[in-house]
């Protein structure tokens, strides 16, 4: 069946460093993927999305590439800031049928 | 607007009363969502209501009952609850059941 596996956590990450957050899915059709953020004592926000091989999600400073060929939609940012602590979430949807399917979820504290 | 919101916040209840939560949203979704998730997890997906139809029930047990009374609100009616049901109960609606999902903030309910 279909599944998305995230990279464990926790991450702890200075501010302005680089981040890179991986997410992986397995799927029988064509699905579409997403990044979700909660921040502490709130529900899940949508970050991005993207609905196609090679389309390219961003917001906030955040992308992800969605690559068919590795089935992979990492997330990523150029500098974190401290207000990008949350847990993240990449999750998948499909095309045909539905169910919404979670990562288990990343953890990101960026320190000053 | 991307608004789901969700009444109460927060919700302590003794394992005999009866209390409801609620869900509104006014985007004209016709998919909606309750969720459970517990501390650092993923939420794990309780029941789906399609254009006001209940139409995946994931083997919840039947003292959480939910209801759709129109396209714009969700309930979820609790009794007889379990200290292991305390949780974070998020809302979610979608345009349809394979488009993104948007969340309200949850409430965090505590059972005694």
């Amino acid at each position: 069946g279909d599944s998305v596996t995230q990279m464990e956590g926790p991450v702890t990450l200075s501010e302005e460093a680089f981040l890179t957050i991986n997410c992986t899915y397995t799927a029988t059709g064509y699905p579409s993927l997403f990044w979700y953020v909660q921040y502490p004592g709130e529900g899940l926000q949508l970050l991005l999305k993207a609905t196609k091989a090679d389309d390219k999600g961003s917001n906030k400073g955040f992308e992800a590439t969605y690559r068919k060929e590795t089935t992979s939609f990492h997330l990523e940012k150029g500098s974190v800031q401290v207000s990008d602590s949350a847990v993240y979430f990449c999750a998948l949807s499909e095309n045909t049928g539905n169910q919404f399917y979670f990562g288990t979820g990343t953890s990101l504290t960026v320190i000053p | 607007d991307t608004e789901v919101t969700q009444t109460p916040k927060h919700l302590v209840m003794g394992m005999t009363n009866k209390k409801s939560l609620k869900c509104e949203q006014h985007m004209g979704h016709r998919a909606m969502y309750w969720y459970k998730q517990k501390a650092k997890k993923p939420p794990e997906l309780m029941f789906v209501y399609s254009y006001e139809k209940l139409s995946i029930n994931e083997s919840v047990p039947s003292r959480f009952s939910p209801e759709c009374p129109n396209s714009s609100l969700l309930n979820l009616h609790l009794h007889a609850l379990q200290p292991e049901d305390s949780a974070l109960y998020l809302c979610a609606s979608s345009q349809s059941e394979r488009y993104e999902q948007y969340f309200g903030p949850g409430t965090r309910l505590t059972v005694t």
